[in-house]
């Protein structure tokens, strides 16, 4: 299995305060990215990072903020968390964009009361 | 930019039986088609995946899709299904220029009834 872990794995937290969810990947490969996970959704794409300190907008970006200061980490940031925002988040790994495999971490899910 | 459509959200059949499972994609451009498994409580793990030449590909564990560029499809089947094979499957959509990151469906949950 890849090395990825997400931290933490359930967190229920009230409206309006703020939420970091944390991606670690010990694969050293360049792409990162978050989703979300809706039932009738399927899989939405947040944002991306193609290398330490680059990232970009996914489908469903607004709200969130992300940071990316080592090649390991990727941080998934809600400012103020909403209760739409209630979902399932997977990390995930590639080392291209498009054409290799990417490679999932086990979720987290979140709970916005 | 791809879409892709999962025709069925929910496929209920029976052990041993053949299943289909059904996805158009559209794009403007040449793609690079997935498809992805999840397992229960379980993250996304690709099954197989289609860049280029034979048109049929295959997974280890009996799965098989074809890409059929002129109805722009990647329906995924498999002729005698398991209890094992309960799972939530995606298609996955992406540029073969590799420029963009992969679109997903909205998933089919497959469920194989004993």
């Amino acid at each position: 299995d890849a090395g990825i872990t997400q931290s933490p794995r359930h967190k229920v937290t009230e409206t309006g305060t703020p939420v970091t969810l944390r991606c670690h990947q010990t694969e050293n490969h360049r792409y990162m990215y978050w989703y979300r996970q809706d039932p009738g959704h399927g899989l939405r794409l947040i944002h991306y990072s193609y290398g330490v300190k680059d990232t970009d907008k996914g489908e469903v970006s607004d709200g969130y903020s992300v940071s990316r200061s080592k090649t390991e980490d990727f941080l998934l940031t809600l400012e103020s968390a909403t209760s739409s925002q209630t979902s399932v988040y997977f990390c995930a790994i590639s080392d291209r964009l498009s054409t290799y495999e990417q490679y999932f971490g086990p979720g987290t899910r979140l709970t916005v009361t | 930019a791809q879409s892709v459509t999962q025709l069925d959200s929910q496929v209920p059949v029976f052990e041993e039986a053949p299943v289909e499972l059904r996805c158009n994609y559209s794009s403007s451009v040449s793609v690079y088609l997935f498809w992805y498994v999840q397992y229960p409580n379980q993250g996304l793990q690709l099954l197989l995946k289609y860049l280029s030449g034979s048109t049929l590909v295959e997974s280890i564990n009996g799965f098989e899709a074809e890409f059929n560029k002129s109805q722009t499809s990647f329906h995924l089947r498999k002729p005698s299904v398991h209890i094992s094979d309960t799972a939530e499957y995606f298609c996955a959509v992406s540029e073969s220029s590799g420029n963009t990151p992969l679109v997903f469906g909205k998933g089919t949950r497959l469920s194989v009834i004993a």
